[in-house]
Order: C-alpha cells, then sequence, then structure tokens
C-alpha cells in the first residue's frame, strides 16, 4: 500500500524558516517524481515545487522561487521542503504527491505563519 | 507559466443526471515525448486530493467508468455520466507537461 506521511509544519513568525519532510512507502521511491502542493482552506490547490525522480530536475512556483527548495533522499524514501523567508500568505496545508498526475497523496501537514 | 481555466466555477447538479467540467490552458500541454499531462483530481471536505483521471483520460486505479475525460492541445472535459451523493467536492484540472506545474481554479459540484 502506498503511504506518503508529512511532517515539520508548525506556527512559525514571518521572516522565519521550516523543513518539511515527506516519508513514502509501498513503492519504488527513487521512480517517482514528487510534488509539493498547498491548500489554504476554502481555497484552491496550488502547486508548490516538483522534482523528477531519475533526472533530479526541481521545478517551483513563482510565488516560492528562491526562498524554498526541494530535495529528495532516496535512500531514505523521503522527501524534503526547505521554507525560508515565509510569509504570511505561505499558511495552509502542505501536502506531497507522488508522480506527474498526483496518483497518491499525504493527508498534510499545517504550516502557519503569524506575528 | 501555463494558466488552467475552468469552468464553470459552480456546477448545481440533480442526482443521476450528468455533469460536465471544462478546463482550458494557455498553451498546448503537448510534452516532447508525445504525451499530455492533463490530469483531473477530486477534493472533498477534510480528505486529500484524490486522482481520477491522468493523461486525459485514462481513469485511474478504482476510480467509477461514470468518470471520464477528454480533450486534447489546449482544451480538456470531465464528464460524469450520472452524478451520485458521494461526488460532492471540487475537481481541479492539473497540467504536468511543462515546469512549473499548474492547477485550475476548481469547480464546485454541489447537489
Amino acid at each position: 500500500e502506498v503511504q506518503l506521511v508529512e511532517s515539520g509544519g508548525g506556527v512559525v513568525r514571518p521572516g522565519g524558516s521550516l523543513r518539511l519532510s515527506c516519508v513514502a512507502s509501498g513503492f519504488t521511491f527513487e521512480d517517482f517524481g514528487m510534488s509539493w502542493v498547498r491548500q489554504v482552506p476554502g481555497k484552491g490547490l496550488e502547486w508548490v515545487s516538483g522534482i523528477h525522480g531519475k533526472s533530479g530536475a526541481t521545478g517551483y512556483a513563482a510565488s516560492v522561487v528562491g526562498r524554498f527548495i526541494i530535495s529528495r533522499d532516496n535512500a531514505k524514501n523521503s522527501l524534503y521542503l526547505q521554507m525560508n523567508s515565509l510569509r504570511v500568505e505561505d499558511t495552509a496545508f502542505y501536502h506531497c504527491a507522488r508522480g506527474d498526475a498526483g496518483e497518491f497523496w499525504g493527508r498534510g501537514t499545517l504550516v502557519t505563519v503569524s506575528s | 507559466d501555463i494558466v488552467m481555466t475552468q469552468s464553470p466555477l459552480s456546477s448545481p447538479v440533480t442526482l443521476g443526471q450528468p455533469a460536465s467540467f471544462s478546463c482550458r490552458s494557455s498553451e498546448s500541454l503537448v510534452f516532447n515525448d508525445g504525451n499530455t499531462y492533463l490530469s483531473w483530481l477530486q477534493v472533498r471536505p477534510g480528505q486529500p486530493p484524490r486522482l481520477l483521471i491522468y493523461k486525459i483520460s485514462n481513469r485511474f486505479f478504482g476510480v467509477p467508468d461514470r468518470f471520464s475525460g477528454s480533450g486534447s492541445g489546449t482544451d480538456f472535459t470531465l464528464k460524469i455520466a450520472g452524478v451520485e451523493a458521494e461526488d460532492v467536492g471540487i475537481y481541479y484540472c492539473m497540467q504536468a507537461s511543462h515546469f512549473p506545474y499548474t492547477f485550475g481554479q476548481g469547480t464546485k459540484l454541489e447537489i
């Protein structure tokens, strides 16, 4: 059974940093691209960042480029999102998702940026 | 960035009746491998997104056959043959042909 479990969310002040983690199981992690997607309750989905499985190529939404860094450790079946210079508007549930289509999703971890 | 535009934003339907959602991209979603990475996802209250359709028209595992996807290039459609109560939620199209991937703004299905 495919499982994705996010952690690392919390409350942080504007300008602060957080590192999110997503541990995967039930599939060969290195074979799949992975993404981070965020959702503000009552609002839409926003793709944040993604990393290809084999090439390791990365992409970022314009709203986070230069502030967030995505990475992966295939030996640990883990995906990460280093979030720096956080803003109030980064407040959301952050989900990790497998594959280009978003085949499987974690339940998310809540990031709250507030003074 | 590719802009995904969905319509309508809200779709009131009667149980058992069909529903149709439209999604348009600001440029072609055909990737250089010949595939078109256009997906449809469903979000129900309190749950993570669920993949319904990938690469325009392929139903994901366990998705009922009342869901179908079609389209090409920049115009795509999701259809529900006969809406059931469990289908209430918000439906998003997503393109993964070009970084940054992007979502449409969602269509809310209401019974």
